[in-house]
């Protein structure tokens, strides 16, 4: 069964730190990753997609991962947080070609001035 | 805005009864899906449509269906409300299916609280 585990409940960064959400994954085949983020009171806004290619993947509001095969790790990385990073970010993983996502836990990210 | 519309925003409801959710899938988007985000339970995938046709089922309970009609919208009912089942209701659409290369996006959500 495909699935993505983020490890750790809350990440705690000072603005303008480097920020890094972790993500590891289980999957049979090729692994389809995603990252999505929920504001309070929010939908889940997609953030960047790993499908093939690059092991670097680039997306929206600054926000990178990076694919690591050897170490079935899809950790999502921001190079300056800013307070407005705060929210709770979400890994997950395509379990069938139909679009259904298998999600991990999620990760608090608290960003202070 | 992800041009998902998901109505309504809140619903507060007493045990045992039904209610119903209501999504509106990104125009051109022909499949649905639906996600419950409870705090012990996190995001679990409920059911999934494709133009009308239901395509995946996940941890649904049998209390619970839902369908997708010809205009794409879809509805899920909710019936014989526990207080367990209090939780934020998602509903996503994505452009098409069979293809990997697509992502979902998702509505606000409808948060249900049962009392």
């Amino acid at each position: 069964a495909q699935s993505v585990a983020q490890p750790e409940d809350q990440v705690n960064v000072a603005e303008g730190n480097p920020l890094t959400v972790k993500c590891t994954y289980s999957v049979s085949g090729n692994p389809y990753l995603f990252w999505y983020v929920q504001y309070p009171n929010r939908g889940l806004q997609f953030l960047l997609k790993y499908i093939t290619g690059d092991n670097l993947v680039k997306g929206s509001y600054g926000f990178e991962a990076e694919f690591n095969k050897s170490q079935t790790s899809f950790h999502l990385k921001k190079p300056s947080a800013l307070v407005s990073d705060s929210a709770l970010y979400f890994c997950a993983v395509l379990t069938d070609s139909w679009g259904k996502l298998q999600f991990g836990a999620g990760t608090q990210v608290v960003v202070t001035p | 805005d992800s041009g998902v519309t998901q109505t309504p925003k809140h619903l507060i409801t007493a045990t045992g009864q039904r209610v119903t959710l209501r999504c509106s899938p990104r125009s051109g988007d022909l499949s649905v899906y639906w996600y419950q985000q409870s705090l012990d339970q996190g995001l679990q995938f409920l059911i999934q449509y494709y133009n009308g046709e239901e395509r995946a089922k996940g941890n649904i309970l049998e209390r619970f269906s839902a369908q997708q009609f010809p205009d794409l919208h879809s509805e899920l009912n909710l019936s014989s409300l526990e207080l367990g089942d209090s939780a934020l209701y998602f509903c996503a659409s994505s452009t098409l299916s069979g293809t990997v290369n697509t992502e979902a996006f998702f509505g606000q959500g409808t948060r249900l609280t049962v009392v």
